[in-house]
Parts: C-alpha cells; sequence; structure tokens
C-alpha cells in the first residue's frame, strides 16, 4: 500500500497562493495521484488526478516531479470558502487495489 | 443522475444491535467502498469491491460484513454494534475501466452506538 504523509495544518490569507505537498515514497507503477477537498458533515469531492509532470483545471494545479515520489497540490488565490481538508490519495482501483487515506492537511483560509 | 446514494444518513443503536447501512450508485461503477470517519480524524477503509460477487478487507474490517450482489449496491452490515463503531460512514464508488482512483462519495450515515 502506498502511504501518504501530509503536514497536518496550513494557515492561508485570501488571494495568496497555497502549496500542499504530500509524500509517496512507495508509489507503485500503476499508482495515480488524486487529491480530495472535504468539507465538514460531506463527503470527500475529487479535485485533481495525475500520474506524471503536471496537470491544471479550472480549480488547482498537480505539480509531480520524475521520480513520482511526492506531488504538490497547487491552490490559485485561495479563498474563505476553501477552507478545508484536504487529502491525498495514491493508488488505482483496477486490480484490487486498496485506496486508503492519509490523515490530511486542514487549510485554514482567513480574511 | 442520483450519484452515489447512502441511506439511513442519521441513526442510533444500542450495543449488540444489528442493522444495515444502504449503498446505492447509478453510474455503472464496478468499484465500490466503504470507509469510517472518526471526529477530526482521516478516512479508513472497511471494505471494498471491485465488482459484482467480489468484496475483500480494507484496514478495518473487524465487526462489519458486505456483500456485492449487484453493481449498485454494496451494503454494510454491521453485525452486533459496540461504541467504538460509533462514526460517519462514507461510501464510495469509482469506475473501474478507468483505473484511476476517482472516487464519488456518498453524503455519509451517521451511526451513534449507545
Amino acid at each position: 500500500l502506498a502511504k501518504t504523509t501530509q503536514p497536518i495544518s496550513m494557515d492561508s490569507y485570501e488571494g495568496q497562493e497555497v502549496n500542499i505537498t504530500c509524500s509517496h515514497n512507495n508509489i507503485a507503477t500503476n499508482d495515480y495521484i488524486t487529491w480530495y477537498q472535504q468539507f465538514p458533515s460531506q463527503g470527500p469531492r475529487f479535485i485533481i488526478q495525475g500520474y506524471k509532470t503536471k496537470v491544471t483545471n479550472e480549480v488547482a494545479s498537480l505539480f509531480i516531479p520524475a521520480d513520482r515520489k511526492s506531488s504538490t497540490l497547487s491552490l490559485p488565490r485561495v479563498s474563505l470558502s476553501d477552507t478545508a481538508v484536504y487529502y491525498c490519495l495514491v493508488g488505482f482501483t483496477g486490480g484490487g487495489n486498496k485506496l486508503t487515506f492519509g490523515t490530511g492537511t486542514q487549510l485554514k483560509v482567513e480574511l | 443522475n442520483a450519484g452515489v446514494t447512502q441511506t439511513p444518513k442519521f441513526q442510533v443503536l444500542k450495543t449488540g444491535q444489528s442493522m444495515t447501512l444502504q449503498c446505492a450508485q447509478d453510474m455503472n461503477h464496478e468499484y465500490m467502498s466503504w470507509y469510517r470517519q472518526d471526529p477530526g480524524m482521516g478516512l479508513r477503509l472497511i471494505h471494498y469491491s471491485v465488482g459484482a460477487g467480489i468484496t475483500d478487507q480494507g484496514e478495518v474490517p473487524n465487526g462489519y460484513n458486505v456483500s456485492r450482489s449487484t453493481t449498485e449496491d454494496f451494503p454494510l452490515r454491521l453485525l452486533s454494534a459496540a461504541p467504538s463503531q460509533t462514526s460517519v460512514y462514507f461510501c464510495a464508488s469509482s469506475s473501474g475501466a478507468q483505473n484511476t482512483g476517482e472516487l464519488f462519495f456518498g453524503e455519509g450515515s451517521r451511526l451513534t452506538v449507545l
């Protein structure tokens, strides 16, 4: 199982860029890296996914170095509504792979 | 398109009682799983299934049973509820064809065991 390590918490201010790094030293060849956002009393919600290099969508960017042993979620210009827990998940659903979450990073955005 | 539907949303049990948490998805996803989340904690995998008739244990399977008779449904059974099973339970599904691990979650079922 690919175990992930993230910072427990981060603080930021509105309008700043936030980068959250996840370490996954034993990532397997077939594993994808997926980031989720969770608000209180809700299920996690998909943010972005990648396999290598850089992926960008309308809400975030994901940077993955060549060795794939870490990844960085980048949230541009955060707002108060980005206050949530962010989880990095490494794995893939094919082949009976267990998808286990780490402890996540609590991001708090202030004015 | 309802996505992943969990019932009930809230349930209170007494120690020793049994119950089933229901999970249904209408996206024709092969992969389904159950997680529990305790206050201030991350999600822990209980059981998962890669298709109808196939289930396997996750990180914390003790005290729970699952079955997968259809692609759509993946019920989680608590055989004899204990206070340690007080938690929020999330069901999730994923398209096995993509094999990429993008999970779609239900809204959760909050269980209290007295």
